[in-house]
Order: C-alpha cells, then structure tokens, then sequence
C-alpha cells in the first residue's frame, strides 16, 4: 500500500523558516518524481515544486523560486522542502505528491494528508 | 489568474451529464502536453480522476471520461451522483513556466 506522511508544519513568523518532510512508503522512491503542492485556506490547488527520481532536476513555481528548495534523500525514501523568507501568502496546506513518471512534472496518483503551514506574527 | 481557465461552478441533477472545460494556451495544453483531472472532496486530498488525457486509474468508475483537443480539454461526468459533489482541477505542464499548472477549480453541485 502506498503511504506517504508529511510533517514539518506549523505557525512561522514572516520572514522565518520551516522544513517539511514526507516519509513515503510502498513503491521504489527513486523510480518516480516528487512534488509539493498546496492549497490556501478556501483557495485552489496550486503547483509548488518538483524534483526527479534522482534527484538530479528540480523544478518551482514562480511564486517561491529562490525562496524555497525541494530534495530528496532515497536512502531514507523521504522527499523535503525547505522554506525560507516566509510570507503571510504561504499559508497553506502542503501536500506531497507522488508522480506516474521519473522525469519532469507529469500527473500525481498519491497524495499525503498535508500539512498546515501558517505565517503569522 | 489561474494559466489554465476553467469554470467556477456547474451543477447537474442526479443521472444527468455535465462537463467541465480547462482551457490553456499554445506553451501548455496547445504544446501537446497530457492534461490531468482531480477530484478533492470537502476536507480530503485530492485524488486523480484522469491522467494523460483520457485514461482513468484503476478504480475510477467509468462515470468519468476525459477528452482534449487544441488548447482544451474537458472531463464528463455521466449518470450524476450525489457523491460527486466536489472541486475538479485540471493540470498539465507549462513549458514558458517550466514548471506544473493547475486550472483555478470548479465546484459541482449536485441538484
């Protein structure tokens, strides 16, 4: 059965920082790409970022780039996304995403529980 | 301003047909990349519906098909239920982006 399980959430003051984890399990980690994707309280789905199964490429939405950064360690089968320079408008919840393929951004058949990030002061 | 558009809202009686449209431009859906469809229930992750166009994972009733032609693509849903009350999302790639995109969701409201 796949799994994966986000955690790392929380309320951050703007400007902090935060490191989400998602610990996955029931396939082979380093076959498919990973990716973020949140969702604003009342808001629609938005693509965060991506990375390879290798972890060799990565992709971001304009909205974080230079801000946010997406690894992945495959010995431990757990994807990250470390948030820098926090905004009131990263508030969201952060779900992790399975992809179908290896290589860039495709389409997204399992998804996590998500994870509440709140920036506030 | 979501880079791909869809409907806010379409509703349908239960048995009925409706479809939702997702509509990109020539560096997304126009490029010839695959468009996906995702269903979030009220307080759930989403889950995908349809990917590369027209298939459906394994699970997914046949209730639902995917179409795309040009810059769009739409999803159907036959034979309406009450359980299909919910937000779609289209997705695909953007190559001027380089990155995924998501439509802006439509919420079906089953009458």
């Amino acid at each position: 059965e796949v799994q994966l399980l986000e955690s790392g959430g929380g309320l951050v003051q703007p400007g902090g920082s935060l490191r989400l984890s998602c610990k996955v399990s029931g396939f082979t980690f380093n076959n498919y790409a990973m990716t973020w994707v949140r969702q604003a309280p009342g808001k629609g789905l938005e693509w965060v970022s991506a990375v390879t199964g290798g972890g060799y490429s990565t992709y971001y939405a304009d909205s974080v780039k230079g801000r946010f950064t997406i690894s992945r360690d495959n010995s431990k089968n757990t994807l990250y996304l470390q948030m820098n320079s926090l905004r009131a408008e990263d508030t969201a919840v952060y779900y992790c995403a399975k992809d179908r393929r290896e290589g860039r951004p495709y389409s997204f058949d399992y998804w996590g529980q998500g994870s509440l990030v709140t920036v506030s002061s | 301003q979501s880079v791909l558009t869809q409907p806010p809202s379409v509703s349908g009686a239960p048995g009925q047909r409706v479809t939702i449209s997702c509509t990109g431009s020539s560096s997304n859906i126009g490029a010839g990349y695959d468009v996906h469809w995702y269903q979030q229930l009220p307080g759930t992750a989403p889950k995908l519906l349809i990917y590369g166009n027209i298939n459906r994972p394994s699970g997914v009733p046949d209730r639902f098909s995917g179409s795309k032609s040009g810059t769009s693509a739409s999803l159907a849903i036959t034979g309406l239920q009450a359980e299909d009350e919910a937000d779609y999302y289209c997705q695909s790639y953007d190559s001027s982006l380089s990155g995924s995109v998501f439509g802006g969701g439509t919420k079906l409201t089953v009458l």
